[in-house]
């Protein structure tokens, strides 16, 4: 049981370039969240999702695209990187009627 | 919008303190509150939570009540170890297995032996 793992753990991206961030758990959870973290802001959520073929906004949602095909997996596309967008980005799930969400190890994004 | 305020700034403190770190909170229903904690290099990890007023959450030596009278789900521990230097997150949730939670901005907690 890994839990939520993500890939890649660092990246450097030059201004205009796309990526995507990857998210899994093999927890079967329904919800999976995508959250920012930046100095003295704690986390914000970017994007949502409540279960396979179902997203939604967070309050960050500029610049981010998200899906959802499958259960396990929960990708983050940033489709012009910004350097804005230089943070580390958490995924997290969910089960429906739990309060504990788990978070993956983080991904720590550059943008040049 | 509901929101969670934190103390500002980091806490140090000598092994065997006492520790406390403030938290706040403003929203519109009854929220469930939550204390994350995050260690060097780590994700997240719930610490304790409690899920409506007067609930007290515990673990591991911590322990947080929710005062609904004050909005507030101050985090304390009676004899800090070198262990629990981390980043500690107060965050609130409305709605119940709902997966959007509000965060403080975190207060680092470096404990010295």
């Amino acid at each position: 049981n890994a839990g939520v793992t993500q890939t890649p753990k660092f990246q450097v991206l030059k201004t205009g370039q796309s990526m995507t961030l990857q998210c899994a758990q093999d927890m079967n959870h329904e919800y999976m969240s995508w959250y920012r973290q930046d100095p003295g802001m704690g986390l914000r959520l970017i994007h949502y999702s409540v279960g396979a073929g179902i997203t939604d906004q967070g309050e960050v949602p500029n610049g981010y695209n998200v899906s959802r095909s499958t259960t396990e997996d929960f990708p983050l596309r940033l489709l012009s990187a910004a350097p804005s967008q230089t943070s580390v980005y958490f995924c997290a799930s969910t089960s429906e009627g739990s309060y504990e969400q788990y978070f993956g190890p983080g991904t720590r994004l550059t943008v040049t | 919008g509901d929101s969670v305020t934190q103390m500002e700034g980091p806490v140090t403190l000598s092994e065997e303190a006492f520790l406390t770190i403030n938290c706040t909170y403003t929203a519109t229903g009854y929220p469930s509150l939550f204390w994350y904690v995050q260690y060097p290099g780590e994700g997240l990890q719930l610490l304790l939570k409690a899920t409506k007023a007067d609930d007290k959450g515990s673990n591991k030596g911590f322990e947080a009540t929710y005062r609904k009278e004050t909005t507030s789900f101050h985090l304390e521990k009676g004899s800090v170890q070198v262990s629990d230097s981390a980043v500690y997150f107060c965050a609130l949730t409305l709605y119940y297995g709902n997966n959007r939670l509000a965060f403080g901005k975190g207060n680092q907690v470096v404990v010295i032996p």
